[in-house]
């Protein structure tokens, strides 16, 4: 099977913009997960979703939204970038059972500048 | 709220030998999940081992072993003979049984000696 796979891998975007990263579960898995990893706040959940829903968020801004389609794929989309944003941003999927693994991507690089 | 803590910010092994990796977590919760992910320079994570807490028998995969102690809320991974390919940040993850997510580790960065 192919593991997660993340677009673009890199980005380079300018404070205030907007930026939207795609996440491709492996094949069968109906759960994706969202990290932003920094050297300063290390590893932190973002949000969960299964079947389309939102199940889960963690204490991120209001500028950080995602969505998932009907065939698992999911995106991200973070608004009005600030400095701050950059970081690693990770997609894990899931088959679908809290109990099971999360495997996860290569990662997208966002530089805001 | 859950909480793991790897008090190794830095850690080295000679080649063939042998390193553990220390990660204390703080939970109220009694059925949960740990995990050991590596991440290369390649920044992939990948999964290394994961435990289930109502297991008492401590998970084991080729060269990669942990020691799980619940009641000290303690779980360390040993790395047995040493490859070069294992210098990496290690994570230490905790998940809870009702919960979608993973809390991590600030991660221990392991440099293997030849």
């Amino acid at each position: 099977k192919a593991g997660v796979t993340q677009t673009p891998r890199y980005l380079i975007k300018t404070r205030g913009q907007q930026v939207t990263l795609s996440c491709s579960p492996i094949s069968g898995h109906r759960s994706v997960s969202w990290y932003q990893q920094t050297p300063g706040q290390g590893l932190q959940f973002l949000f969960e979703y299964f079947s389309e829903t939102q199940r889960n968020k963690g204490n991120f801004p209001g500028r950080f939204s995602g969505r998932q389609f009907s065939n698992s794929r999911s995106e991200m989309n973070v608004s009005t970038l600030e400095l701050g944003d950059s970081a690693l941003y990770l997609c894990a999927s899931r088959a679908d059972r809290v109990s099971d693994t999360q495997y996860f991507g290569p990662g997208t690089r966002l530089t805001v500048l | 709220a859950q909480t793991v803590t790897q008090s190794q910010p830095e850690m080295s092994v000679q080649e063939a030998e042998t390193v553990t990796l220390s990660c204390t977590y703080d939970t109220s919760e009694s059925d949960y999940y740990l995990f050991w992910y590596k991440q290369p320079p390649s920044r992939q994570m990948i999964l290394v081992i994961r435990q289930e807490a109502y297991k008492q028998q401590n998970a084991t995969e080729n060269r990669f072993s942990v020691n799980f102690q619940k009641a000290a809320k303690s779980f360390s991974l040993k790395i047995s003979d040493s490859q070069l390919g294992d210098a990496a940040m290690y994570f230490c993850a905790y998940s809870g049984a009702g919960s979608y997510q993973l809390t991590f580790g600030k991660g221990t960065k392991l440099s293997v000696i030849p």
